[in-house]
């Protein structure tokens, strides 16, 4: 079965920081991956995705993302974090499921505190 | 807009009670999802439906089940509550390859 690694469980970054969060997948096959930020009291929501093509995919807010098939990888960054950006961050991919369909799995997440 | 709604935000519930969780998605997608979120160990899937009346279970269905009897509609139930099952669960669609779209999660505690 597909597995997630999330190595930061917690971050903390001044202002202006650059920010690289680092995801890691086990599958070698075909994937799609997905960054999702959950800001405090808020559903999740999309940051990006990748599916095929440029490897290196920009999403909302300024981040982006590189998928890096030979490491398995698909690490998020951002050159200077907000405030505003606290929140925690889950990278998910997409494994096929015993009956043929799609299904997301997540990794454990990250906690990303911007002091101002 | 897109939109799942989860019927309730917060919910407490006796030991040995059967919980009944629902969600609904007005964006017409196949696939429905429910996930529990836990500190630490992030989001695990329950179960998913990929159609009508169609389910599979996810990494961790023991002691739920699932009913998808309309396409928008997709209840997760807690046959005998118990404590260890105090968590925030999350309900999501999606269609086909697309990304999921999330309910704003219904926060569960068991007494």
């Amino acid at each position: 079965a597909q597995s997630v690694s999330q190595h930061n469980h917690h971050v903390i970054l001044s202002e202006a920081a650059s920010l690289e969060l680092g995801c890691n997948y086990s599958y070698g096959g075909t994937v799609n991956l997905f960054w999702y930020v959950q800001y405090p009291g808020q559903h999740l929501q999309l940051l990006l995705k990748y599916f095929s093509g440029d490897p290196l995919v920009k999403g909302i807010k300024g981040f982006e993302a590189e998928f890096i098939k030979s490491k398995f990888s698909f690490n998020l960054r951002k050159p200077s974090v907000q405030w505003s950006d606290t929140a925690e961050y889950f990278c998910a991919v997409n494994e096929l499921g015993n009956t043929g369909f799609q299904k997301l799995v997540f990794g454990t997440g990250t906690r990303l505190l911007v002091s101002p | 807009d897109v939109k799942v709604t989860q019927s309730s935000r917060y919910l407490v519930k006796r030991t040995g009670e059967k919980v009944f969780l629902e969600c609904v998605q007005d964006m017409d997608h196949e696939n429905m999802f429910w996930y529990r979120q836990d500190p630490g160990l992030g989001l695990r899937l329950i179960y998913f439906s990929y159609d009508v009346k169609m389910k599979e279970k996810g990494d961790i269905p023991e002691g739920y089940s699932v009913s998808r009897e309309k396409k928008e509609r997709f209840s997760l139930i807690l046959e005998s509550a118990s404590t260890n099952q105090t968590s925030m669960y999350l309900c999501a669609s999606s269609q086909g390859l697309a990304e999921a779209f999330f309910g704003q999660g219904t926060r569960l505690t068991v007494v």
